[in-house]
């Protein structure tokens, strides 16, 4: 069974840039994957960054932005702020209606 | 503004049954596509099911087929989540969201809290 891949943990410094990357355990990430980016922080429901690989949600600063790099999928934060300390969804299309989401990055801004 | 609050949410015993409701505001229900997603105690996110809007088609995580199902009321603007034989694994905050043909989650609600234990 083909499983969503993300980086467990990252850190980045503040002002610096990290890119955060979402593949599949077998095969490549594609545009046809419509790869989605959230960002959640503790006790709250998540929010949507990025839809359909590279569309910002409403009210989603131009810092955030996604991509696709190489086989994966990828969210890039540009000038991280201390409030983008956050835990980091992507989810994937797998087919046949099926979605399936990564397992979740956990960033931390130091 | 997209407004969507779920509610239903409880403390089950195993083998229970419970239904979720997701009231929707703020668009044109009937022409999206829902989701929900659950979110075990300490755990990542878990795609649960997917619905369209017009088409109705329906679509099931393999944890959860043929134990929950996924309905909605466009007069009542309302999704549903009908959970069956809950198992102790099943306890997790239950979220509905919004969909769009290229993502299953635009928009999200708060969630509500399903607890299964004896």
């Amino acid at each position: 069974q083909t499983v969503v891949t993300q980086e467990p943990s990252f850190s980045v410094s503040p002002g610096g840039t990290v890119t955060l990357t979402c593949g599949l355990s077998s095969g490549s990430v594609s545009t046809s994957s419509y790869p989605s980016w959230y960002q959640q922080t503790p006790g709250q429901a998540p929010r949507t960054l990025i839809y359909t690989t590279n569309t910002r949600s409403s009210g989603v600063p131009d810092r955030f932005s996604g991509s696709i790099l190489g086989n994966k999928a990828a969210l890039t934060i540009t000038g991280a702020q201390a409030d983008d300390e956050s835990d980091y969804y992507c989810v994937l299309y797998m087919g046949s209606g099926i979605w399936e989401f990564g397992g979740g990055t956990k960033l931390t801004v130091l | 503004e997209v407004q969507l609050l779920e509610s239903g949410g409880g403390l089950v015993q195993p083998g229970g049954s419970l239904r979720l409701s997701c009231a929707a505001s703020g668009f044109t229900f009937s022409s999206y596509g829902m989701s929900w997603v659950r979110q075990a105690p300490g755990k990542g996110l878990e795609w649960v099911s997917g619905m369209g809007g017009s088409s109705g088609s329906t679509f099931y995580a393999d944890s959860v087929k043929g134990r929950f199902t996924i309905s909605r009321d466009n007069s009542k603007n309302t999704l549903y989540l009908q959970m069956t034989s809950l198992r102790a694994e099943d306890t997790a905050i239950y979220y509905c969201a919004k969909s769009l043909s290229t993502t299953t989650c635009k928009e999200w609600g708060q969630g509500t809290l399903v607890t299964v234990s004896s």
